[in-house]
């Protein structure tokens, strides 16, 4: 079967750096996509990988390793509006997005 | 910019009522898709279309009807309600992914659905 995991729930500070972590399985692999959503609302596009290696866009970073199945979310000068949940989708072999379930991100001061 | 615009955006239904999710997008997008948002779970699709008069289903269909007379509309139409539809659902758009493009998708802001 097709899986993306990813933790349920993170705690990071005020200005600091955290990073979200992604394993799939799936069946193809056409992309993974990172989407930010603010609770009671839709989910954001942030970020998107096809090839190897690190995607940067301003405090916010993705890295992908298709041999492992295996990318990062990596969230630098963390802000309070930071918190908020990052969900994980991977796009497979016929262009259907597996999403994983989302780590809740907490932000303290 | 109007983007995606779902409604209602909340809606309490009895069990066996029938009702219909509305979903337009202004932006000339040919993938529409409708998810549904569980705690603890992923989003999971439950039918999806590549352009007007095209439908297929997705991981969850059953219980849901779609159909796609225009590329801006794409209602999601609930035939005999269940307390198990209870849930957040989600219209999403994109170009359509096949081509030069990441495909990222553009959601509407949500429909909240109770059924009891």
């Amino acid at each position: 079967g097709q899986n993306i995991d990813q933790p349920t729930e993170m705690t990071a500070t005020e200005g600091a750096i955290v990073q979200i972590n992604c394993t799939y399985q799936t069946s193809g692999f056409n992309g993974l996509f990172w989407y930010q959503q603010h609770a009671g609302e839709a989910p954001t596009f942030l970020s998107y990988n096809v090839l190897d290696g690190l995607e940067e866009k301003g405090r916010f970073s993705s890295f992908l390793s298709r041999s492992k199945g295996y990318s990062y979310l990596l969230l630098k000068e963390l802000q309070m509006k930071d918190s908020a949940s990052y969900l994980c989708a991977v796009r497979d072999s016929n262009y259907q997005l597996i999403w994983g379930a989302g780590t809740k991100l907490i932000i303290k001061p | 910019n109007a983007g995606v615009t779902q409604t209602p955006k909340f809606q309490v239904l009895k069990t066996g009522q029938s009702m219909t999710l509305q979903c337009a997008q202004d932006m000339n997008h040919e993938y529409m898709s409708w998810y549904r948002q569980d705690p603890g779970m992923g989003l999971r699709l439950i039918h999806y279309s590549v352009g007007a008069g095209i439908t297929d289903q997705g991981e969850v269909p059953n219980g849901y009807n779609v159909s796609r007379s225009t590329t801006e509309d794409f209602p999601l139409r609930l035939l005999s309600a269940a307390p198990s539809q209870t849930s957040v659902y989600f219209c999403a758009s994109s170009p359509r992914p096949y081509r030069v493009n990441t495909g990222e998708l553009f959601f509407g802001e949500g429909s909240r659905l109770t059924v009891l």
